[in-house]
């Protein structure tokens, strides 16, 4: 499968535990995307990177969550200090140039977070 | 800020039957408006985007900047239709905006 991969699937953590989070996007695809979707809403963007660089970030990014593409490939988002509002499923998404104009994002299958 | 809204959480319909789901947005330049969707135990994925004018898997939607809408439909629903379903805008910045979603039910 050459799709864009995301590890763990499934993380269960304590309260006030750090989490990390990887995602492996299309070889060629550039630009990068972290999403946020809790049950019954639609995928809330995060960040974006376009190789290595963090473009964009958004507000429900709070300090305890980071995001890194330190060579332009693969990405990890970290949540520091989790807080049972943090349960979620965590999405990644991979584009190629361009295509952000297009809105054709390639989706992972997602890493669901439970904080007890 | 931009903003997409799907009204219906559930649409069921039978069989053959036509299917629109709704779809409004709030922006004020010249949007870029798509449709996603999520079959079960599946990735979520590009369905169609209104620049393209096209119709996919017998879906089409119209943008209707007047109304501020780009609902999705389909004259005849197959049972294969059955998923979730996600509009999205993108904006002047570089990601896409979604909707809630709405699930299609489609009985046999």
């Amino acid at each position: 499968d050459t799709g864009v991969s995301q590890d763990p699937r499934h993380k269960i953590t304590k309260r006030g535990q750090n989490v990390t989070f990887r995602c492996d996007p299309i070889s060629e695809h550039n630009r990068l995307y972290w999403y946020r979707q809790t049950l019954g809403q639609g995928p809330e963007f995060l960040t974006y990177f376009q190789n290595e660089a963090q473009l964009e970030k958004s507000r429900l990014l709070s300090d305890r969550f980071s995001a890194e593409r330190p060579k332009g490939s693969f990405s990890t988002l970290e949540i520091q200090r989790t807080e049972q509002g943090d349960s979620a499923m965590y999405l990644c998404a991979s584009s190629l140039p361009g295509a952000a104009s297009t809105g054709e994002l390639f989706f992972g299958e997602g890493s669901r977070l439970t904080v007890l | 800020a931009q903003r997409v809204t799907q009204p219906e959480k559930l649409l069921s319909v039978f069989k053959g039957a036509p299917v629109e789901l709704k779809c409004n947005y709030s922006y004020s330049g010249s949007p870029e408006l798509f449709w996603y969707v999520q079959y079960s135990r599946q990735r979520l994925q590009l369905l169609l985007r209104h620049i393209s004018r096209e119709s996919i898997k017998g879906f089409t939607a119209d943008l209707n900047k007047g109304e501020t809408s780009f609902h999705l439909k389909k004259p005849f629903a197959q049972e294969e239709d059955s998923a979730m379903y996600y509009c999205a805008s993108h904006n002047a910045g570089n990601m896409l905006t979604f909707g809630g979603g709405t699930r299609l039910m489609v009985k046999p």
